[in-house]
């Protein structure tokens, strides 16, 4: 596998369900990160793991619940949601090295979430 | 406050038709800029990025994109669109305030009739 892969591509869930996206990088990286993209909005930055730690939570509700057990894998573990987080999730990941460096970020292809 | 407008929700071109999509940004700093290209059902797929020197830069797929300091914009181009290339576009800018992020624009939706 090369670049960054999402599992499940698909998912359709209850609003009492519990379930959990998986990304996978296999491109180094150091820092990864979860964005939503819903129809008709910009894509909105959730969450930043740099060096497994947790930098940015960009006022997510806490039934979005993410996990980074190394710089390789990130999860994000979902319970209790609402329609409206029905939406495409995209993880992405970067090096970040020099301080004020912005480096590309490599997109996997997401996974499209329906909630009932 | 950081912001990324791309002005065209949709655009249609013929094939073979030259192609310009348009973004400006807002940034009081040095920006990084970049172009993604995202097909349905797929996620986003870097064109070109900008990060200093040569303002014309070149990316994947035939595109590039003009970087103009004075006017904000880092509109993309292609000289000849190909029916493979409908998609959505997007245009980002890179922010460094605290942890490394990236703003993006709405997207443009782009058809291409043959």
């Amino acid at each position: 596998e090369t670049g960054v892969t999402q599992t499940p591509r698909h998912l359709v869930m209850g609003m009492t369900n519990k379930k959990s996206l998986k990304c996978e990088q296999h491109l180094g990286h150091n820092a990864m990160y979860w964005y939503k993209q819903s129809a008709k909005k910009p894509l909105e930055l959730m969450f930043v793991y740099n060096f497994k730690e947790q930098t940015e939570n960009n006022s997510v509700p806490s039934r979005f619940s993410p996990e980074c057990p190394n710089s390789s894998h990130l999860f994000l573990h979902l319970h209790t949601l609402q329609p409206e987080d029905s939406a495409l999730y995209l993880c992405a990941s970067s090096q970040e090295g020099l301080a004020g460096r912005i480096d590309t970020q490599y997109f996997g292809p997401g996974t499209r979430l329906t909630v009932l | 406050a950081q912001s990324v407008t791309q002005p065209d929700i949709h655009i249609t071109v013929s094939e073979g038709a030259s192609l310009e999509l348009r973004c400006n940004y807002s940034y009081g700093a040095t920006p990084y800029l970049f172009w993604y290209v995202q097909s349905p059902g797929q996620g986003l797929q870097l064109l070109l990025k900008y990060f200093s020197g040569d303002t014309l830069v070149q990316g994947i797929k035939g595109f590039e994109a003009e970087f103009k300091r004075s006017q904000s914009s880092f509109n993309l181009r292609k000289p000849s669109v190909h029916w493979s290339d409908a998609a959505e576009y997007f245009c980002a800018v890179g922010v460094a305030s605290g942890t490394y992020k990236y703003i993006f624009g709405t997207g443009t939706r782009l058809k291409v009739l043959a």
